[in-house]
């Protein structure tokens, strides 16, 4: 009840083209549902968040779609770039003080 | 990476061995954490302190301990290092937890082998 499934694990796109990650739920207590982009050696950085009061959340490039009765949330990044090229974790918070998190899934855009 | 520093960046000990990470932050945040990043498994809770002296456990705490004695530092202590416990581990802080719009921030982590 406390996973969240992510997938897929790996995913290739060339340039411009929209890759989409998707994330699972259990638990209808998660209130919080935040995308983090990590870069090789480097620590995990917020890029886009949604509380499920909203289905979809905007921000550049990169959009949030959530579905809350079928408990799943995506991401999708619009007009990729090599330099969005990076492992992108969901997470879920159950409550104020924590977030579980995805298992991750790194991205690849070629020129 | 907002002000948070972890030492030592990274460290190769023996079994059995204590170690022990610090995670040191300038920015006042009431909250901190840990967790260790391995390939598979993404990032799995360690320990939290929401507080001075207030901590409590994530998903993955066997084996772990951690203390928190003023507001700037968070030390997670392995009191006798296995191998399992080879890992990136991360530090983060965050202002109030998860309350409106405020999120966690990352530390740069700390590769640790245990041999």
């Amino acid at each position: 009840q406390q996973q969240v499934k992510q997938s897929p694990q790996s995913l290739i796109v060339q340039k411009g083209g929209i890759p989409i990650i998707n994330c699972a739920y259990e638990n209808t207590a998660f209130d919080y549902f935040p995308w983090y982009q990590q870069f090789p050696g480097k620590g995990p950085a917020l890029l886009i968040a949604i509380r499920p009061d909203v289905s979809e959340k905007k921000e550049g490039r990169f959009t949030i779609s959530f579905n809350k009765s079928a408990k799943q949330f995506s991401l999708h990044i619009m007009d990729s770039q090599p330099g969005d090229s990076a492992t992108y974790f969901c997470a879920a918070s159950p409550n104020t003080d924590k977030l579980i998190f995805g298992t991750g899934t790194r991205l690849q855009v070629f020129p | 990476d907002a002000g948070i520093t972890q030492s030592p960046r990274h460290k190769v000990t023996e079994t059995g061995t204590p170690v022990t990470l610090r995670c040191h932050q300038t920015e006042n945040h009431r909250y901190m954490y840990w967790y260790r990043q391995d390939p598979g498994h993404g990032l799995r809770l360690i320990h939290y302190s929401y507080g001075v002296k207030d901590t409590d456990k994530g998903e993955v705490s066997d084996g772990y301990s951690v203390s928190r004695s003023k507001t700037e530092d968070f030390l997670l202590t392995l009191e006798s290092a296995t191998s399992s416990q080879t890992s990136v581990y991360f530090c983060a802080i965050s202002p109030r937890g998860f309350m409106g719009t405020d999120t966690q921030y990352f530390g740069p982590g700390t590769r640790l082998t245990v041999l």
